[in-house]
C-alpha cells in the first residue's frame, strides 16, 4: 500500500513565524504535491515537483515555498506564515505510471491542520 | 465558472439507500475521472478511477462517465452509515499531466 506520511496533524503557529511542513512517501513515486483544502474552495495546488530539486508552481504559490532534497520527501514552507493560511495542507504523491491504467493517481496524507494566530 | 461543480451538500440518506453523487465539467478535453472519498479531518483516498466515458463497477460503487454531457456519477449501492463522508470528483486531461482539476466535494451523511 502506498503511504504517504505528513509531520504534524495539528499545528498553531503565530503570524510572521516560518512554518515547515513535511511529507514522506515510501512508495518511490516521482510526483509530489501540495494542496491546501478550504470550505467551499476545494483542494487547490501550491506546488508540485517532478523530480528531485525540481519544482513547478501551483495555481496558488504567492507566500509559500517548496524544498526537495530527496526524493521521498517534500517540505512546504511558510516563510512568514500569515492568518490567511489558516487551512487544511495535503500533500500527494503519484508516479509517472501510466493514465489509462490508472497507475499515476495520486494518493494522499493525512493533512496538517494549521492554524495561524 | 468553475471547471468543475459539484454540489456541496449535505446529502442525507437512510441507510440501505442508493445514493448518487454527481460532477459536472466545462473542460472536453478531460479524460480521466476520478473519485476520492475523505472522512472528516484525514486526506482523501481514493475510491474510483475511470478514464473515457463508460461505467466501472467495483463493489457497491458505480462510477460512470458521460462525456457528451460532461457529466460524471458515482453511486453507491446498500449505503452504510460508514460511507458518511465527503465525496470529491476530480479530474485531468491527457496522459502525463500532472494537475488534477477537483471538485469542491459532497458531504454525504448515511443516517441509521
Amino acid at each position: 500500500d502506498v503511504k504517504v506520511t505528513q509531520s504534524s496533524r495539528y499545528l498553531v503557529k503565530r503570524t510572521g513565524e516560518k512554518v515547515f511542513l513535511e511529507c514522506v512517501q515510501d512508495m518511490d513515486h516521482e510526483n509530489m504535491f501540495w494542496y491546501r483544502q478550504d470550505p467551499g474552495l476545494g483542494l487547490r495546488l501550491i506546488y508540485f515537483s517532478y523530480d528531485v530539486k525540481m519544482k513547478e508552481k501551483g495555481d496558488i504559490p504567492e507566500g509559500y515555498s517548496v524544498s526537495r532534497e530527496k526524493k521521498e520527501r517534500f517540505s512546504l514552507i511558510l516563510e512568514s506564515a500569515s492568518t490567511n493560511q489558516t487551512s487544511m495542507y495535503l500533500c500527494a504523491s503519484s508516479s509517472l505510471g501510466d493514465s489509462a491504467q490508472a497507475t499515476d493517481t495520486q494518493y494522499f496524507g493525512p493533512g496538517t491542520r494549521l492554524t495561524v494566530l | 465558472q468553475k471547471e468543475v461543480e459539484q454540489d456541496p451538500g449535505p446529502l442525507s440518506v437512510p441507510e440501505g439507500a442508493i445514493v448518487s453523487l454527481n460532477c459536472t465539467y466545462s473542460n472536453s478535453a478531460f479524460q480521466y475521472f476520478m473519485w476520492y472519498r475523505q472522512y472528516s479531518r484525514k486526506g482523501p483516498e481514493l475510491l474510483m478511477y475511470t478514464y473515457s466515458s463508460g461505467n466501472k463497477e467495483d463493489g457497491r460503487f458505480t462510477a460512470q462517465v458521460d462525456k457528451s454531457s460532461k457529466y460524471i456519477s458515482l453511486f453507491i449501492r446498500d449505503s452504510q452509515p460508514s460511507d458518511s463522508a465527503t465525496y470529491l470528483c476530480a479530474m485531468s486531461t491527457t496522459s502525463g499531466t500532472y494537475k488534477y482539476i477537483f471538485g469542491t466535494g459532497t458531504r454525504l451523511k448515511v443516517l441509521a
